[in-house]
């Protein structure tokens, strides 16, 4: 699986989008870009994937660069209970190699 | 869709003694997996099961573990001779072939002392 890159910590004011970036630049090309995030003392919980194709759904939107190397996790509308680890994955999905991740902090 | 339950939330045992974690998954998912995550990193992989098979373990996965999932339905972690290092939260998780992915519960949290 390709390894990712994230920034460790992100703050975010409440209301506002919330742009969360991950580089990887080794993808190969059958590896899918998954993103998970995880509220303190809960398991991790799906949000995203996607190919090569911009991806939408209730929760997010994701964007990855035509080359593939890397992607942003856009939160479109921050809330408070948007606070918590997100982490992005890049694998062909029998496992997921979490990383450390970014963690998100939605400010009033 | 009651989602992925684990048992017990916490457990508290001494070092050398043997604990066994349970994981009922989604009934209609096929896919098991257990990880493992320690204070500050996030969830390692240790093995997943399709149906009743043990398709993959990793490393981590000591001989002192070892995982069961009989009938293709709840699964089962056991920890032999414990060791302080084996304190973290572990993980389930259950999917349908391979997701889109997957649905995790909210781990068993593992204290040797």
């Amino acid at each position: 699986d390709a390894k990712t890159t994230q920034p460790p910590s992100m703050d975010c004011a409440e209301g506002r989008a919330a742009n969360l970036p991950c580089n990887h630049s080794t993808i190969s090309g059958n590896e899918y870009v998954y993103w998970y995030r995880q509220i303190h003392s809960q398991g991790p919980q799906y949000i995203i994937h996607g190919l090569k194709n911009n991806e939408t759904n209730e929760m997010a939107s994701l964007i990855i660069t035509e080359d593939r190397k890397s992607s942003t996790l856009i939160l479109p509308h921050a809330t408070l209970r948007d606070t918590a680890v997100y982490y992005c994955i890049a694998n062909t999905g029998n496992q997921f190699y979490f990383g450390t991740g970014t963690s998100l902090t939605v400010i009033p | 869709d009651t989602g992925v339950s684990q048992n017990p939330r916490h457990k508290i045992t001494k070092r050398g003694q043997n604990v066994t974690f349970r994981c009922d998954p989604i009934s209609e998912h096929n896919r098991l997996y257990w990880y493992r995550q320690t204070l500050g990193q996030g969830p390692e992989f240790l093995t997943y099961f399709q149906n009743e098979a043990q398709l993959e373990k990793s490393r981590l996965l000591s001989d002192r573990f070892s995982a069961e999932r009989p009938k293709g339905s709840f699964s089962t972690l056991e920890i032999q001779r414990t060791e302080q290092g084996d304190s973290a939260m572990y993980l389930c998780a259950s999917s349908f072939g391979q997701g889109p992915g997957y649905t995790f519960g909210s781990g068993t949290r593992l204290t040797v002392v």
